[in-house]
């Protein structure tokens, strides 16, 4: 069965500092994967998705990046964090190769930016 | 007007209780469609998708209206464990999964 593991589950960093995210995922290939933030109260904002090894979509301009070194290793990287970085971050995937399919998230990272 | 919309509550329901949410959305070429459960402090969780001719999941059924726009969940028999905020999913097509902002239960006994 396929699973998806995210770390670190909680994180505290102060302004100005880098971020680095990690997921992956097992028990599948060529999936298709994704970075959502969930802000206090909000619905889920994507962020970037992904569809192969080193092909990276962005959704919102904003001084976050993501990479997707392996296929199923996606990375979200920030050099200099915001405190409106602060949120839940969640890493998504959906079997690339069939179409309407939902969406399976990992446990999440809750970043604090102080 | 947002993608997807939903009422964002809170409902407060007895144990029970049967609750419905609804949700619209504005895309008209959107394929596919789910509910998912979100826990406090927790990842969302796919709880059911939507077709076209309606189904249903034990105590919960669903319903799309695509002349509309909108869909359904319907909860009966409502437990306590079913407190948690349901989000609205519509997919556009690849890549392009929006969810509403969640419409929050509480299921008091």
């Amino acid at each position: 069965s396929q699973t998806i593991h995210q770390w670190p589950a909680t994180l505290v960093q102060p302004v100005g500092s880098p971020l680095s995210l990690e997921c992956t995922v097992e028990g599948t290939s060529n999936p298709n994967l994704y970075w959502y933030r969930q802000a206090a109260g909000r619905g889920l904002q994507l962020l970037f998705y992904s569809v192969g090894i080193g092909q990276i979509s962005s959704e919102v301009p904003q001084n976050l990046s993501a990479s997707r070194p392996q296929d199923r290793q996606f990375i979200l990287s920030s050099k200099k964090l915001l405190l409106s970085d602060s949120g839940f971050y969640l890493c998504a995937w959906d079997p690339g190769a069939l179409r309407n399919s939902p969406l399976h998230f990992g446990n999440g990272t809750r970043l604090t930016v102080t | 007007r947002k993608e997807v919309e939903q009422d964002p509550g809170p409902f407060n329901v007895p144990e029970g209780a049967t609750v419905a949410f609804n949700c619209t959305y504005s895309n008209s070429a959107s394929q596919s469609f789910f509910w998912y459960r979100q826990d406090c402090r927790k990842e969302p969780k796919l709880l059911m998708s939507v077709y076209s001719s309606g189904n249903e999941d034990g105590r919960f059924t669903a319903q799309l209206n695509r002349a509309s726009q909108y869909i359904s969940l319907l909860i009966r028999d409502s437990k306590l464990s079913d407190s948690a905020t349901y989000l609205c999913v519509v997919n556009g097509g690849r890549s392009d999964m929006r969810f509403g902002a969640g419409t929050r239960l509480t299921v008091k006994p």
